[in-house]
Order: structure tokens, then sequence, then C-alpha cells
């Protein structure tokens, strides 16, 4: 079946250091979002991507759809403190009923300072 | 300005009993989701509902599980006879239902659910 892989599954990070995390699917993708979850918290919209190639900012977050709209990347730079918590990638089918969102199984982030 | 509304926040039920677990999406928002969570793992999809409909339901167990949105009031999901294995973190999402997928999902605290 379709499936949205994430990696890595944990990542441990120095605090003031970079990182990425990569979302992968195994179909074309409609749109992907971003979502982060902080411990004991509920999933909390980031972002969304559309276009093919597109890229966007957040301040030290930065998050790119492949050309191929198969994949995505999220890269923080300068790790802190409040980044630690589990991102989570969602995405649209092309085939997808409406806007269900098929969640990866995110990367959780612990920082150390 | 009120967001995803989800009670209770914590459920303890007995093997065997109910659990109705209750969602308010956000004011204007038609379209509603529930998703359960293990401890650390992912969202797992479980229901599309919009009012009064149930668009898409291929994420709900076959049996005890159950969902509505009526046309007052919460959505309503609803587990029956209830077993150790059900005990989980269940996220209501509530959005707008903007066409083309391009819709920011905004999510309530959550319910607890334990069964013991």
């Amino acid at each position: 079946g379709q499936q949205v892989m994430q990696i890595p599954q944990y990542q441990h990070v120095q605090e003031g250091e970079d990182f990425t995390t990569y979302c992968n699917s195994s179909t074309t993708l409609s749109n992907i979002q971003w979502y982060k979850q902080r411990p004991g918290g509920h999933p909390v919209f980031l972002i969304q991507l559309v276009k093919s190639g597109e890229v966007k900012k957040q301040k030290r977050l930065t998050f790119q759809f492949g050309e191929a709209k198969k994949n995505s990347s999220l890269h923080i730079t300068a790790t802190q403190t409040t980044d630690v918590g589990t991102y989570f990638c969602a995405v649209t089918m092309l085939k997808a009923a409406g806007n269900k969102l098929t969640f990866g199984g995110g990367t959780r982030v612990l920082v150390k300072p | 300005n009120a967001g995803v509304m989800q009670n209770p926040r914590h459920l303890v039920r007995r093997r065997g009993q109910e659990a109705r677990l209750r969602c308010s999406p956000m004011k204007g928002h038609s379209h509603v989701y529930w998703y359960r969570q293990l401890p650390e793992e992912g969202l797992k999809f479980m229901v599309y509902l919009q009012k009064e409909n149930i668009i898409d339901e291929s994420g709900m167990p076959k049996e005890r599980f159950s969902a509505e949105f009526p046309k007052e009031g919460p959505s309503i999901l609803r587990i029956q006879q209830v077993v150790r294995g059900d005990s989980a973190a269940y996220f209501c999402a509530s959005s707008l239902g903007l066409a083309g997928g391009a819709d920011e999902q905004f999510f309530g605290p959550g319910t607890r659910l334990t069964v013991l």
C-alpha cells in the first residue's frame, strides 16, 4: 500500500548544530504538510508545500519539496532546546478522498544543551 | 477564538465498557478527522467526516468503532466493548475543507484513553 517513511526516527542533536529530517513517499504526492508535536502535546501545523521543487523558510527551518513530488526535507539550523519534539510530515496522495492526510512515523528530536 | 475542543481529556474505562470521545471543531470548520496515536508512534488516520457524512473511514476497525458528525453538536468517536489494545491518545482535527487538499488541519488537545 501507499507508505510514508520518515528518517531518521530519532535525532539527537547538540544545541547549536544543524540537522535534516526526510520524508519519502512511494507514490507521487499532491502536496505535503509538516507538523510539530511537543512532548505531551498535540500536532501543530508548520507549513504546506505544493509545487515541485518548492522551498520555504521559517526562521531557522527550511522546507523543501522534491522535484518528483515524492519526497521532502526539513532542515533546522542552529538547533535550540525549543526545537525539541516530534516532526511529522503529512501527505495528500493524488487520488485521496478529499483532504485526507497520511502521516509519516515522525522524527523525534532531542536536543543536548 | 476557541480552537478544536476535545473532551474528556483523560478517560479510564474497564474492559468491556464503552468509550465516547467528543470533538468540537473550530468555528466555521465543517470537516473533522480522527486519529489514533500510540506512545512513541505516529498518527494513524481513522476517519474523515463532513457534517452528517462519512467521507473516508478506511482507518476505522470494522468492529466496535463508529464515528458521527451530526448536523448539530460535536463529532463523536464511539468505541464499544473496549479492550486493552484500545488504550491510546485519540486526536481530533478540523479544517475548512478547501478543495485540492490545500487544507491545514487544526488539532485538538486529544483524549487519552486508558483501558484497565
